[in-house]
């Protein structure tokens, strides 16, 4: 079965700092995963995704993530945390063909010190 | 992309009482999901909505406590039957007919029960 591990459920970085949110993923087959920002009182926004091709993903905001079938991961990263990343970040996997919903990571909190 | 309007957005309930929310998408489609978070937690998925037949739910979920309807393509309900104290959390309808198993997401239901 699919399972999907975020570590830190909760990260604090400085304004202008790196942002390095860690998942890690099981799966028996290759997997499609997502990377998704849930704002306070709102639904889930597709921040990126990687399915095939290049394991670099660049997405919404600056973010990106790199996909690394031989440590199982799919980091989430931002070279400058500005104060409106201040939010939930979930990590997201598809690895079996033939289930169509998505298993969730935990979640990791980020807040954005000024 | 499908934009998803959920009803209500947020309630509050009475202990032994039931809830039935309302997903509409803006357009056709075949994979629908209902995921519930609980407060400060993931996404868990309830279960499938198929259109035309009974619901596909997940382990410890049942169709007495959380049954779903999904008259057509564009729309489903989930309703939380008997509730208690517990079903307090956030329920999330979602959408998702790519191949490479991007959701979309609606803003979701609050629900708290007293």
């Amino acid at each position: 079965a699919q399972s999907v591990t975020q570590l830190g459920s909760h990260v604090s970085v400085s304004e202008g700092a790196l942002v390095l949110l860690r998942c890690n993923y099981s799966s028996s087959v290759p997997p499609y995963l997502f990377w998704y920002v849930q704002y306070p009182n709102q639904g889930l926004q597709l921040l990126l995704k990687y399915t095939t091709g290049a394991t670099l993903v660049k997405g919404i905001n600056g973010f990106e993530a790199e996909f690394k079938k031989s440590e199982t991961s799919f980091h989430l990263t931002k070279p400058s945390a500005h104060m409106s990343d201040a939010a939930e970040y979930f990590c997201a996997a598809r690895g079996d063909t033939g289930r169509r919903a998505l298993t969730f990571g935990s979640g990791t909190r980020l807040q954005v010190q000024p | 992309s499908a934009v998803i309007s959920q009803k209500p957005s947020r309630d509050i309930c009475q202990r032994g009482t039931s809830l039935t929310i309302q997903c509409q998408v803006d357009s056709q489609v075949t994979m629908m999901f209902w995921y519930r978070q609980q407060p400060g937690q993931s996404l868990t998925l309830i279960a499938t909505a198929n259109q035309g037949s009974e619901a596909t739910y997940e382990s410890g979920f049942v169709i007495d406590k959380f049954p779903i309807s999904r008259p057509n393509l564009t729309f489903s309900t989930l309703t939380v039957s008997n509730m208690s104290p517990e079903d307090s959390s956030i329920y999330l309808c979602s959408v998702g007919d790519r191949a490479d198993g991007e959701l979309f997401f609606g803003e979701g239901s609050r629900l708290t029960v007293l």
